[in-house]
């Protein structure tokens, strides 16, 4: 299909290694988000990205993460000596801006667990 | 700080009757509002939103009612089916940029 794709779909690490996760967003969509979901906690917004461009990183929990998106399309989001508390579910979204509706498409998630 | 609440964890209704899922915002800022509906294992989907401009918006079985002056938004969702069952997000943003999500309240369909 044609919707958000993320990988990998789970990723199990041990405390202080790096990782990436990738978000292919639907072709043609413009804006890019990033989400975090703890246990038992809402979608806590990452940051957000207008073609390259990251306007908002207000919500990235600290330095150790960054995210890139090249070409306006493939994003991938970093974590750097990753600890326990980063275990979750890492959502990405993709929507088209300008329309009349702005919905967001999301990925199914990489569900992170940090050993 | 926590700008979109959804106090309700969890909902239960019966099959045939009315759900409704309520949402609380603190930002005046906001103008748009979106419901979210999320199975296990599958990100969440759009189901309905609405603009600052509006009180209320239908679709089908679903309508989002706006209360500006409370800050308040809610899901409406008749009648209520088994499939229905999933946990709902609302949203909020101004802008179109940051969107801000509440905590989700699962609804519970018995057939």
């Amino acid at each position: 299909g044609a919707g958000v794709s993320q990988s990998p779909s789970n990723k199990v690490t041990e405390k202080g290694k790096d990782v990436e996760l990738r978000c292919d967003p639907i072709s043609g969509h413009t804006a890019l988000y990033w989400y975090r979901q703890s246990l038992g906690q809402g979608l806590e917004f990452l940051i957000y990205f207008q073609g390259n461009s990251a306007p908002d990183k207000s919500g990235l929990p600290s330095d150790r993460f960054s995210a890139e998106r090249t070409g306006g399309s493939v994003s991938t989001l970093t974590i750097q000596r990753t600890q326990q508390e980063d275990s979750a579910v890492y959502l990405c979204a993709s929507s088209h801006q300008g329309g009349p509706a702005v919905e967001q498409f999301f990925g199914p998630g990489t569900r992170l667990t940090v050993l | 700080d926590q700008q979109v609440k959804q106090n309700s964890p969890s909902l239960s209704v019966q099959e045939g009757r009315i759900s409704i899922l309520n949402c609380d915002y603190t930002n005046s800022m906001f103008d748009y509002f979106l419901w979210y509906k999320k199975y296990p294992a599958e990100g969440p989907t759009f189901l309905i939103s609405i603009s600052s401009i509006k009180d209320k918006n239908e679709d089908g079985r679903f309508t989002v009612f706006l209360n500006k002056s409370a800050k308040h938004l809610s899901l409406h969702i008749v009648p209520s089916q088994p499939g229905d069952s999933a946990v709902y997000f609302c949203a909020a943003s101004y802008n179109f940029n940051k969107f801000y999500f509440g905590s989700g309240t699962k609804l519970n369909v018995k057939p």
